[in-house]
Formats: C-alpha cells, sequence, structure tokens
C-alpha cells in the first residue's frame, strides 16, 4: 500500500489553469476507475471535489476537472481563485484505499 | 444535512489503548459503508480502516492491521475505532468519513500517543 505519487507544491496566478498529477501503478491508479481527488484548507476537513476519475459532486464548480491516462490521473484547476489555494489529495481504490502525499496549491 | 461527530481523542502512553467513536446523524447510517481516515501533524492524509454498512466486512491499513479494530452499532448510529498497542507514529486527527469515496467527513478528533 503505497502512496500515490503527487508533487509537492503546484502555484498559478488568478485566472490561470493548473494540473496536479497523481501516479501510481496499474495497481491502484491504472487498474480502476476509482479516483477521486480531495481538497483541504488548513485545520479543515476534507472535502470531495472529483470522484470517478471525472465526476462532480453537486456544488463542485466545473473549474475542476479529472482526467487519467494510464498509471496517472490528473486534477485540472481552470480559473484558478484564491479560495483555491489549498492542499489537494488524490486517492485511488487498491484493493483498499491508498491516498497520495499530498500537493500545495499556491494562488499568486 | 449529514452530520458526523468524532469524540474519544486525547494523550495516551505508548503500548495502550483507546476508543474513537463517530456519531452520524442525517442519514440512515445502516445504509452506507463508513471509513477512518487520519492525518498526522503536517503531513497527509492515511486511509485506516473501512467496515462494510451491515459489519459483514472491515478492511485495514497494513500499518494498523492487528492492533485496530474498527465496528459500527447501527441501532446507534454510531462508528467505533478501538486502538490497542498504540505507538507514536499513531498520533493524528482520526476523521470518520461516510462511504468511499468520501464525500462527508467529520471535524476530526486528536490522538496524541506520548509518554
Amino acid at each position: 500500500q503505497s502512496a500515490l505519487t503527487q508533487p509537492r507544491s503546484v502555484s498559478g496566478s488568478p485566472g490561470q489553469s493548473v494540473t496536479i498529477s497523481c501516479t501510481g501503478t496499474s495497481s491502484d491508479v491504472g487498474g480502476y476507475n476509482y479516483v477521486s481527488w480531495y481538497q483541504q484548507h488548513p485545520g479543515k476537513a476534507p472535502k470531495l471535489m472529483i470522484y470517478d476519475v471525472s465526476k462532480r459532486p453537486s456544488g463542485v464548480p466545473d473549474r475542476f476537472s479529472g482526467s487519467k491516462s494510464g498509471n496517472t490521473a490528473s486534477l485540472t484547476i481552470s480559473g484558478l481563485q484564491a479560495e483555491d489555494e489549498a492542499d489537494y489529495y488524490c486517492c485511488s481504490y487498491a484493493g483498499n484505499w491508498v491516498f497520495g502525499g499530498g500537493t500545495k496549491l499556491t494562488v499568486l | 444535512q449529514v452530520q458526523l461527530v468524532e469524540s474519544g481523542g486525547g494523550v495516551v502512553q505508548p503500548g495502550r489503548s483507546l476508543r474513537l467513536s463517530c456519531a452520524a446523524s442525517g442519514f440512515i447510517f445502516s445504509g452506507y459503508g463508513m471509513n477512518w481516515v487520519r492525518q498526522a501533524p503536517g503531513k497527509g492524509l492515511e486511509w485506516v480502516a473501512v467496515i462494510w454498512y451491515d459489519g459483514s466486512n472491515k478492511y485495514y491499513a497494513d500499518s494498523v492491521k492487528g492492533r485496530f479494530t474498527i465496528s459500527r452499532d447501527n441501532s446507534k448510529n454510531t462508528l467505533y475505532l478501538q486502538m490497542n498497542s498504540l505507538r507514536a507514529e499513531d498520533t493524528a486527527v482520526y476523521y470518520c468519513a461516510r462511504e468511499t469515496p468520501a464525500a462527508d467527513w467529520g471535524q476530526g478528533t486528536l490522538v496524541t500517543v506520548s509518554s
């Protein structure tokens, strides 16, 4: 149950787009279409932003989108806003569940 | 609305035990699988355990297998995590979360394992 690999940090200016990658193996990301993404602000509980690779829960802006190619999943945030600054975690089914190490998004 | 409220955290010595609870409301508790997820201070999320809606199946992360036990009481709408043989590396905020992927989370309860 090794953690999925995410970049430690990404940044972008308001209005720009950023993409966060999540790399696993054929036993997790590549083997199932069960990748989800969570946003976490400091001191708060995580919030589900994307599930089943590319589906958005009700209430999540369509600026957030997900995709997958092979063993790598991606979260793209377009039209960056100040409130998007947070930590983002990917999660994949792997028999059980495994999270990525997290990516800190800074809005410049 | 869905509400999950964890309790039972605190400071405990290495090797001792602690039981966490998660009181659920706002949904039919007996119809959903439930998870425990933890987050060590300044670190990322780590899935800990899952229990099916009826308690028939339970699965654990390797890091806690054999030491932690997840359970539920559907008559009380409550999820539990019994933590035995606690180690310093178990220090974390423990969240309960409904289903996987988890759209609903509690606010977390802090467990500190220290002598």
